[in-house]
């Protein structure tokens, strides 16, 4: 069965702190990988997005993830927290065929102290 | 302007009765979802349509009941509401496995 896991349930870090969100799927194919927050009482936005090509993909906000096929993870980075990144974070992936059936991770609660 | 739009944005209501939440894309989305978000956050996906086809039905109570008069829409209904209904609601679309874009959600609470 399709599934995504997300190993760090709560983090807690200091302005200017890096970060790196840990993100490890289970599906045998090919897949579409995501990252996105949820800002408190907000809706999911879209931080970045991986289809194919370079594996080191960037998003808005200074944020980064690097997709390791070998390890079926997608790590999100950023190298310099602020007080604004505190929020909900969510990892994705769909397949690239079928019934487009997209499989969250349980997400990380990011709060950032300033 | 709103790419996915829900509404209303608060649902307050006592057991037993039933509501609808609507919502409406127009970024010309071929897909739509119905997703519920519980007090932890956790996300789980409840319905998906493809071009006014229904594509995904995961293990919802038959109380729940989505219907797409078209692409742009994806309307929820739920009948006999209950206590563990309450949760935030939210609509979702894509062009097939693209990013998905989300809806402002529904707080639905249940007295």
């Amino acid at each position: 069965a399709q599934s995504v896991s997300q190993h760090n349930h709560h983090v807690i870090l200091s302005e200017a702190a890096s970060l790196e969100l840990g993100c490890n799927y289970s599906y045998g194919g090919t897949v579409n990988l995501f990252w996105y927050v949820q800002y408190p009482g907000q809706h999911l936005q879209l931080l970045l997005k991986y289809f194919s090509g370079d594996p080191l993909v960037k998003g808005i906000k200074g944020f980064e993830a690097e997709f390791i096929k070998s390890k079926f993870s997608f790590n999100l980075r950023k190298p310099s927290v602020q007080w604004s990144d505190t929020a909900e974070y969510f990892c994705a992936v769909t397949p690239t065929s079928g019934t487009y059936k997209y499989i969250f991770g349980t997400g990380t609660r990011l709060k950032v102290l300033a | 302007d709103t790419a996915v739009s829900q509404t209303p944005k608060y649902l307050v209501t006592q057991m037993g009765n039933d509501k609808s939440i609507k919502c409406e894309q127009n970024l010309g989305h071929d897909t739509m979802y119905w997703y519920k978000q519980d007090s932890k956050k956790f996300l789980k996906i409840m319905f998906s349509y493809n071009n006014k086809e229904l594509i995904i039905n995961e293990t919802v109570p038959n109380r729940f009941s989505p219907k797409s008069p078209d692409k742009a829409h994806l309307n929820l209904h739920i009948n006999s509401l209950e206590l563990g209904d309450s949760a935030v609601y939210f609509c979702a679309s894509s062009s097939q496995s693209r990013e998905q874009f989300f809806g402002p959600g529904t707080r639905l609470t249940v007295l």
